[in-house]
């Protein structure tokens, strides 16, 4: 069982550099989620969709975009990467029902660093 | 608005003593609860949650009981494994929102 699955794993950056993540899922889940964790900060909402073709800010959406064209797919993308945004980003997707006690289910996450 | 704190760690303990980490909620409503655990180099897993004033849930030893009267939603286990080294998330869900809110985490260190 794949689950969620991102990619990469690893990834250093320059600043100034552009690129994207990959979050796929095989769950059929109608929704998904991009974190970022942070030292003593727990995880932080970037941005998330609630089905294909739609896109929503979360908590912290500044220097990010995203893209959900296929509902098993939900990118992250860096525009201009900051040192700001070094970070381990973690993807999450949960089944599409009106009740919110549906659990969501993460990858093993991205360690990105900007330098 | 709604939010989870959480005891700040580590939290230190020996193999088969008794685990209690604090959380507490703000939220309007009737949040869901969950509790989340992290090992190193992993994602987030599902460890237990309740969906309603005095639900209890429970998974692999551990449980953490809704409380309504004092908002919270304490983690607990009768005796650890250094197995269950990791770090703990405590987290809420509104009925009428696609969001959790989560803490700030608990890292638990158990030694043989």
């Amino acid at each position: 069982n794949a689950g969620v699955t991102q990619t990469p794993k690893f990834r250093v950056l320059k600043t100034g550099q552009s690129m994207t993540l990959l979050c796929a899922q095989d769950m059929n889940h109608e929704y998904m989620y991009w974190y970022r964790q942070d030292p003593g900060m727990g995880l932080r909402l970037i941005h998330y969709s609630v089905g294909e073709g739609t896109t929503a800010k979360g908590e912290v959406p500044d220097g990010y975009n995203v893209s959900r064209l296929k509902k098993q797919n939900f990118l992250l993308g860096l525009e201009s990467a900051a040192p700001s945004q070094t970070s381990v980003y973690f993807c999450a997707s949960r089944t599409g029902t009106i009740i919110s006690n549906q659990p969501q289910h993460f990858g093993d996450g991205t360690r990105l660093s900007i330098l | 608005g709604n939010s989870v704190t959480q005891m700040e760690g580590p939290v230190t303990l020996s193999e088969e003593a008794f685990l209690t980490i604090n959380c507490t909620y703000t939220a309007t409503g009737y949040p869901s609860l969950f509790w989340y655990v992290q090992y190193p180099g992993e994602g987030l897993q599902l460890l237990l949650k309740a969906t309603k004033a005095d639900d209890k849930g429970s998974n692999k030893g551990f449980e953490a009981t809704y409380r309504k009267e004092t908002t919270s939603f304490h983690l607990e286990k009768g005796s650890v494994q250094v197995s269950d080294s990791a770090v703990y998330f405590c987290a809420l869900s509104q009925f009428d929102t696609d969001k959790l809110i989560f803490g700030t985490g608990t890292r638990l260190q158990v030694f043989p």
